[in-house]
């Protein structure tokens, strides 16, 4: 019964590969996001969909290509992987159409990936 | 532009202290403020926001915050620290118009002394 899960909670790869984390959540919310924590711990949003459309793209390098076949699912591709790119990526939900400042978001476990 | 700042990196209280983690923010308006809590390994919790009304603020375990306008802070405090509040907190504030976009500051690693 997990809230926000988020596969591969692990993902080890080298540079140059092309690699893709999953997350779903079960909470009925209507926007999903993306948070990129570095090894400092800085949280910085990458993107946020609100129902399947994107809002927030927050000047991340395309090689970062975000999908959301549905609501409840919001899907994060990396193309070309580079050494820069080891962090913890963070997804996370709230309840409200379009994300309103106010919201409580709940976040997945996060997903710890190193490229080597 | 809107910004958050955390003056302290760590902070190591001995259990069943009193604390203290300082947040100032920057923003043109009023502010939606939060304090999240990551405990190693694990995702971000909410402890408790503040949207506007009553300054004081309760949250989940026996967190509470201040906010004061005047100083442009959002502290967080507990009045007895349990060895399970170890964790990175992180104080946040919600930007308006941007989506649901959290700020987020540097964080505070709080250490607890047996």
């Amino acid at each position: 019964d997990t809230a926000v899960s988020q596969t591969p909670k692990y993902l080890v790869t080298q540079m140059g590969n092309d690699k893709s984390i999953k997350c779903e959540q079960n909470l009925g919310h209507d926007t999903m996001y993306w948070y990129k924590q570095d090894s400092k711990k800085f949280l910085k949003i990458m993107f946020s969909y609100n129902n399947k459309e994107l809002i927030i793209n927050e000047t991340v390098p395309n090689r970062f290509s975000p999908k959301s076949p549905d609501k409840a699912h919001l899907n994060l591709h990396i193309n070309s992987l580079e050494l820069g790119d080891s962090a913890v990526y963070f997804c996370a939900s709230s309840h409200n159409g379009r994300g309103y400042e106010g919201e409580t978001q709940y976040f997945g476990p996060g997903t710890r990936l190193l490229v080597l | 532009a809107q910004s958050v700042t955390q003056p302290d990196i760590h902070i190591t209280v001995s259990e069943g202290a009193s604390l203290e983690l300082r947040c100032n923010y920057s923003y043109g308006a009023t502010p939606y403020l939060f304090w999240y809590v990551q405990s190693p390994g694990q995702g971000l919790q909410l402890l408790l926001k503040y949207f506007s009304g009553d300054t004081l603020v309760q949250g989940i375990k026996g967190f509470e915050a201040e906010f004061k306008r005047s100083q442009s802070s959002f502290n967080l405090r507990k009045p007895s620290v349990h060895w399970s509040d170890a964790a990175e907190y992180f104080c946040a504030v919600g930007v308006y118009n941007q989506g649901g976009k959290l700020i987020f500051g540097q964080g505070t690693e709080l250490s607890v002394k047996p």
